[in-house]
């Protein structure tokens, strides 16, 4: 069956970096993209770019444009997501989730949890 | 940027039907999908394509999209059925996906 787990949670001090894992099974994994959407305590879902495991192509959500960087490694069929520059603002639980760009979203990682803070 | 607004709550007695709206500009000519998030865990995919449901899913969760509003109806409501849910959209003027701000279904 298709799973994505991901990395465990983080405590990050602000302006640091984080990158989060995100390693697939049950599929092939270039056959299909991966979306990063994160959700802030008791907020809502916040999509942050997706990648093609295909070709490596990406998009990026306008906000973060410039601190976020995505990539994947085939050999391992994992996903990375890496955030820089971190503010408190970005605490959040992260989440991958598999599908190609402009479908549907059809399976989702657990969720890291990143923790911001001095 | 394009919007997507839910009324942040709707309540339900059980074994009654709950319709959760999601409004966007001309949304009807996109693909609305629709998740169901319940405390700690991560999104479900309950509905795509406007109306299709993954397998897995039951009947009592369909989907329809029009004009101005797309609807998910949960017929036959229970108690497991109590849950955030998000609608989202893919808008092709920037190439981003959006997602709505988000219902929160109780079962009274």
């Amino acid at each position: 069956q298709v799973q994505l787990v991901q990395s465990g949670a983080e405590v990050k001090k602000p302006g640091a970096s984080v990158k989060v894992s995100c390693k697939a099974s049950g599929y092939t994994f270039t056959s299909y993209g991966i979306s990063w959407v994160r959700q802030a305590p008791g907020q809502g879902l916040e999509w942050m770019g997706w990648i093609s495991a295909y070709n490596g192509n990406t998009n990026y959500a306008q906000k973060l444009q410039g601190r976020v960087t995505m990539t994947t490694d085939t050999s391992t069929s994992t996903a990375y997501m890496e955030l820089r520059s971190l503010r408190s603002d970005d605490t959040a639980v992260y989440y991958c989730a598999r599908g190609a760009l402009g479908l549907r979203v059809d399976y989702w990682g657990q969720g890291t949890l990143v923790t911001v803070s001095s | 940027s394009y919007v997507l607004t839910q009324p942040p709550s709707v309540s339900v007695a059980p074994g009654q039907t709950a319709r959760i709206t999601c409004g966007g500009n001309n949304i009807g000519s996109k693909s609305v999908h629709w998740y169901q998030q319940k405390p700690g865990q991560a999104p479900v995919l309950v509905v795509y394509d406007d109306s299709d449901r993954p397998s897995g899913i039951p009947e009592r969760f369909s989907g329809s999209n029009s004009g101005n509003t797309a609807t998910l109806t949960i017929s036959r409501v229970e108690a497991g059925d109590e849950a955030d849910y998000y609608c989202q959209v893919w808008d092709s003027s920037s190439d981003h996906y959006v997602f709505g701000t988000g219902t929160k279904v109780t079962v009274l």
